[in-house]
């Protein structure tokens, strides 16, 4: 078991159509982000949830939306989709602070808009 | 401003050779976390080390260390024994209190990592 599952994998979507990613923990972590990596980026935060209901704006928010209505599950919903948002995202979770173990990544969901 | 800089776009090594990826970072935080991730062309990030600002002691993990330089805000990651499956991008990041106390982790761009034969 994963502990971390992102859906879908792959996904080609139209200009200005809405995309929604999942992100589903079986960990019970309080902490949950969603990245995307551009070639010479790395890993840029565009969202993250401290608790049920509780979200917050990464560095690159603008055309992003989330929400977090029970633990495990933290989505991602691109409003209308537009090229620039072609990008692999990574979700990833963690519990409280002071934990050494590092941060859990989900396999990545690879999406292009055309 | 960056938080994580990583100035080696690119770097390469000849298998059973040590090498250095460069990590600096900037914070004001008291208490930060620093990690080190590996990414293979298979695309999933792998956690490797883990450095507390607390830390007395430089991280290790098998043939994986960091080399702590508080004062100069570094945090360079030592591969020894290099091998050919090291072939990867590799990503420093550090651990952030939020303004809400909650926390977030930042990255830097990534080193490219091959290992020749």
């Amino acid at each position: 078991d994963a502990g971390i599952t992102q859906s879908p994998r792959h996904k080609v979507t139209e200009t200005g159509t809405p995309v929604t990613l999942r992100c589903h923990q079986t960990e019970n972590h309080r902490y949950m982000y969603w990245y995307r990596q551009d070639p010479g980026h790395g890993l840029r935060l565009i969202h993250y949830s401290y608790g049920v209901k509780d979200t917050d704006k990464g560095e690159v928010s603008d055309g992003y939306s989330v929400s977090r209505s029970k633990t495990e599950d933290f989505l991602l919903t691109l409003e209308s989709a537009t090229s620039s948002q072609t990008s692999v995202y990574f979700c990833a979770i963690s519990n409280d602070r002071g934990q050494n173990y590092g941060y859990t990544f989900g396999s990545g969901t690879r999406l292009t808009v055309v | 401003a960056q938080k994580i800089t990583q100035t080696q776009p690119g770097m390469f090594v000849q298998e059973k050779e040590a090498v250095t990826l460069d990590c600096t970072y900037d914070t004001s935080d008291p208490s930060y976390g620093l990690f080190w991730y590996k990414q293979p062309s298979s695309g999933e990030m792998i956690f490797l080390i883990y450095q507390g600002s607390y830390d007395q002691q430089n991280a290790t993990e098998g043939r994986y260390s960091l080399n702590f330089q508080k004062a100069r805000k570094s945090a360079n990651l030592v591969i020894s024994a290099s091998q050919l499956g090291d072939s990867a991008m590799y990503f420093c990041a550090m651990r952030e209190l939020t303004q809400g106390g909650s926390e977030k982790l930042v990255f830097g761009k990534g080193t490219k990592l091959t290992v020749n034969p």
